[in-house]
């Protein structure tokens, strides 16, 4: 059974960084894309990164360079890694697989959230 | 970037109607359209992916058509669970810049 459990949110300050987690069960981390989208309170989903099973990774241009992805293959988990952290970054994080072939997310966490305070 | 439209944002249904929910992208997609379903508090849940093809375990209730830049997201006979919100998405944009629409919620 694929599960996929988010951790890590918070409150942070404006500036400020935080790391998420997004530990994997029944399939492994570095075989598959695994894409990262939030949600901000009353707005509908954003995709926000993801990484390729060949670690090449991209960015939404909202937290383009400011973010970045990372793997530990041996905790078969996930890193979203924030920094310079802004109010419109606040928002419930999911993780999701994402399939190489369509680039649909098919499976997905219950979510994290993450408020940054100014 | 694709802009994703649906429409309505919003819609009042009772148990048993048939629903059509569309989206309609900036540029043309091919069927790299997928539909999510949404609950508050919950994981959001693959419903159809590439334009027309029903997720397993999804009831038949739900189907999906369209290509290019018009899509619909059809529920027949709506059941007391899916009040709730259904998005679309693009998963055409190649380096991934993939968006999704603003979100339709289908009320009681």
């Amino acid at each position: 059974e694929v599960q996929m459990v988010e951790s890590g949110g918070g409150l942070v300050q404006s500036g400020g960084s935080l790391r998420l987690s997004c530990a994997v069960s029944g399939f492994t981390v570095s075989d598959n894309y695994i894409s990262w989208v939030r949600q901000a309170p009353g707005k509908g989903l954003e995709w926000v990164s993801v990484i390729y099973d060949g670690g090449s990774t991209y960015f939404a241009d909202s937290v383009k360079g400011r973010f970045t992805l990372s793997r530990d293959n041996s905790k078969n988990t996930l890193y979203l890694q924030m920094n310079s952290v802004k109010a419109e970054d606040t928002a419930v994080y999911y993780c999701a697989r994402t399939t190489a072939m369509g680039n649909v997310f098919d499976y997905w966490g219950q979510g994290t959230l993450v408020t940054v305070s100014s | 970037d694709i802009q994703m439209t649906q429409s309505p944002s919003s819609l009042s249904a009772s148990v048993g109607d048939r629903i059509t929910i569309t989206c309609r992208a900036s540029h043309s997609i091919g069927t790299f359209l997928n539909w999510y379903q949404h609950k508050p508090g919950k994981a959001p849940k693959l419903l159809i992916y590439a334009a027309s093809h029903l997720q397993s375990g999804v009831p038949s209730r739900f189907s999906g058509s369209g290509s290019g830049t018009d899509f619909t997201l059809t529920i027949t006979s709506l059941q007391p669970e899916d009040f709730t919100t259904y998005y679309c998405q693009q998963s055409y944009s190649i380096p991934p810049a993939w968006t999704f629409g603003q979100g339709t919620k289908v009320e009681i």
